[in-house]
C-alpha cells in the first residue's frame, strides 16, 4: 500500500530566509506527486505536481520541487519565503496507473514570521 | 466557473441526529471525492466516485453513505451523527484519476455535541 510521510508537522521560520518541507513516499510501483497548499478556512489548492520528464519541478507563488526515486522523496522548496507563505501544505500520493484517489500526509504548517 | 461548492460550511449536530452534507462541481468531471479532515491527520478519503451511478468506499466510510445520480452532484449523508465524526469534510473532483488536478471544495466544518 502507498503512504506518505512528512517529516515536519511545524515548520516556523523568519520572512526572507530559505524553507524545505520534507516529504517521503512508500509505494512498489510508479506514482504521482503533488503538493497542495490550504489557506486558513479555505479548501486545498495544487502548488506543483510531478508526473514524469524532469525531476526539479516548478510551481505557483515561487515554490519548487524535486522528486528523488532513490530515496523516495518530494521535498519543497522556495528560496525566499513571505509572510503570505503562512499556510498548511500537503504531500500528496496517486498510483499512476490504478490509482482511483490522491493519498495524503499529514501536513506541514508554515509559520513566517517578521 | 464556480467550482466545487459545498453547502453547508458550518452545522452542529446533536448525536443521533442526520444530515446531508451537499457537493456540486460546474466542470463536467467524472471523478468526485469526499474527504475528511482532522487536526495533525491529513486528510481521509471517505467516499470516491467515477461516474453517476458508481461510488467506492474510501479508507474511512463507516457512519456515512454516498449516491452520484448525476454529474454534477455528489452528496454525503450521515446517519446516527456521533462525536467522532467531528471534522471539517471537503469535496473535491477531477477529470481524470491520477495526473489531473483534483479542485477542492472550501469545506464544510461540522461539530457533533
Amino acid at each position: 500500500a502507498q503512504s506518505v510521510t512528512q517529516l515536519d508537522s511545524q515548520v516556523p521560520v523568519f520572512e526572507e530566509a530559505p524553507v524545505e518541507l520534507r516529504c517521503n513516499y512508500s509505494s512498489s510501483v510508479s506514482v504521482y506527486l503533488f503538493w497542495y497548499v490550504q489557506y486558513p478556512n479555505q479548501g486545498l489548492q495544487l502548488l506543483l505536481k510531478y508526473l514524469s520528464g524532469s525531476t526539479l519541478v516548478k510551481g505557483i507563488n515561487g515554490f519548487e520541487a524535486e522528486f528523488n526515486k532513490s530515496q523516495t522523496s518530494f521535498h519543497l522548496r522556495k528560496p525566499s519565503v513571505h509572510i503570505s507563505d503562512t499556510a498548511e501544505y500537503f504531500c500528496a500520493v496517486i498510483v499512476n496507473q490504478a490509482g482511483t484517489a490522491l493519498i495524503f500526509g499529514k501536513g506541514t504548517t508554515l509559520s513566517v514570521s517578521s | 466557473n464556480a467550482g466545487v461548492t459545498q453547502t453547508p460550511k458550518f452545522r452542529i449536530l446533536k448525536i443521533g441526529q442526520s444530515m446531508t452534507l451537499q457537493c456540486t462541481q460546474d466542470m463536467n468531471h467524472n471523478y468526485m471525492y469526499w474527504y475528511r479532515q482532522d487536526p495533525g491527520m491529513g486528510l481521509k478519503l471517505i467516499y470516491y466516485s467515477v461516474g453517476a451511478g458508481i461510488t467506492d468506499k474510501g479508507e474511512v466510510p463507516n457512519g456515512y453513505n454516498v449516491s452520484r445520480s448525476t454529474t454534477e452532484d455528489f452528496p454525503l449523508r450521515l446517519e446516527l451523527a456521533a462525536p467522532s465524526q467531528t471534522s471539517v469534510y471537503f469535496c473535491a473532483s477531477s477529470y481524470y484519476q491520477g495526473n489531473t488536478e483534483a479542485f477542492f471544495g472550501q469545506g464544510t466544518r461540522l461539530t457533533v455535541v
